[in-house]
């Protein structure tokens, strides 16, 4: 049981453009979700997080938007970048710290 | 950076031999965690520490266990590896931010079990 979903394993978008990261929960239990970023051969780079008290953090160029009803939160990045080519993943927390994670999407910046 | 290092880096051992990969942080943080990356699964948990001699079982602790003896340090040991072992395995540590737990990670090490 999948308890957090990234549905898209890759995403491809133009630089300059938004690229929008999106995520899927079934636990209601959770109320601290976090982004990170992960490049190869590197340990996973947090991000940006939001508590579910709230429906919207921004952080620079990133931000991130929380659906309680609807168990959605999704990462967007404005304007993209070639540096932001990583994998993404997003991550919930209920319980003293321990994260569950989803599966990641691949990003792909292009020229 | 959190200070987080993890040893080795890299290790290619073969199946039925114990390995122990080590964890060490610089900034006396209680909680510590250990995941394996695999493809198609993100990070999962294996095992994490609330203190020093205070550990619990993750989603994925079969054939693993853990000490932590000093703050500093959280190893993560395989008995008896297996080739379903083979992974990419990082640690972490975390901090109480303003709205919850936000986790920092260690370089990973690389575990080719043959």
């Amino acid at each position: 049981d999948q308890q957090v979903k990234q549905n898209s394993p890759s995403l491809s978008v133009q630089e300059g453009r938004i690229s929008i990261l999106n995520c899927d929960y079934t636990n209601s239990m959770f109320d601290y979700f976090l982004w990170y970023k992960k490049y190869p051969a590197e340990g996973p780079t947090f991000l940006i997080s939001i508590s579910s008290i709230k429906d919207k953090n921004e952080d620079g160029r990133f931000t991130v938007f929380l659906n309680k009803s609807a168990k959605h939160l999704s990462l967007h990045i404005v304007p993209s970048q070639p540096g932001d080519s990583a994998v993404y993943f997003c991550a919930a927390s209920a319980h003293r710290g321990k994260l569950t994670f989803g599966t990641g999407t691949q990003l792909k910046v292009e020229l | 950076d959190a200070g987080i290092t993890q040893s080795p880096r890299h290790k290619v051992t073969e199946t039925g031999t114990p390995v122990t990969l080590r964890c060490h942080q610089t900034e006396n943080h209680r909680y510590m965690y250990w995941y394996r990356q695999d493809p198609g699964h993100g990070l999962r948990l294996i095992h994490y520490s609330y203190g020093v001699k205070d550990t619990d079982k993750g989603e994925v602790s079969d054939g693993y266990s853990v000490s932590r003896s000093k703050t500093e340090d959280f190893l993560l040991t395989l008995e008896s590896a297996t080739s379903s072992q083979t992974s990419v395995y990082f640690c972490a540590i975390s901090e109480l931010t303003g709205g919850g737990y936000t986790q920092y990670f260690g370089p990973g090490t690389r575990l080719t079990v043959l």
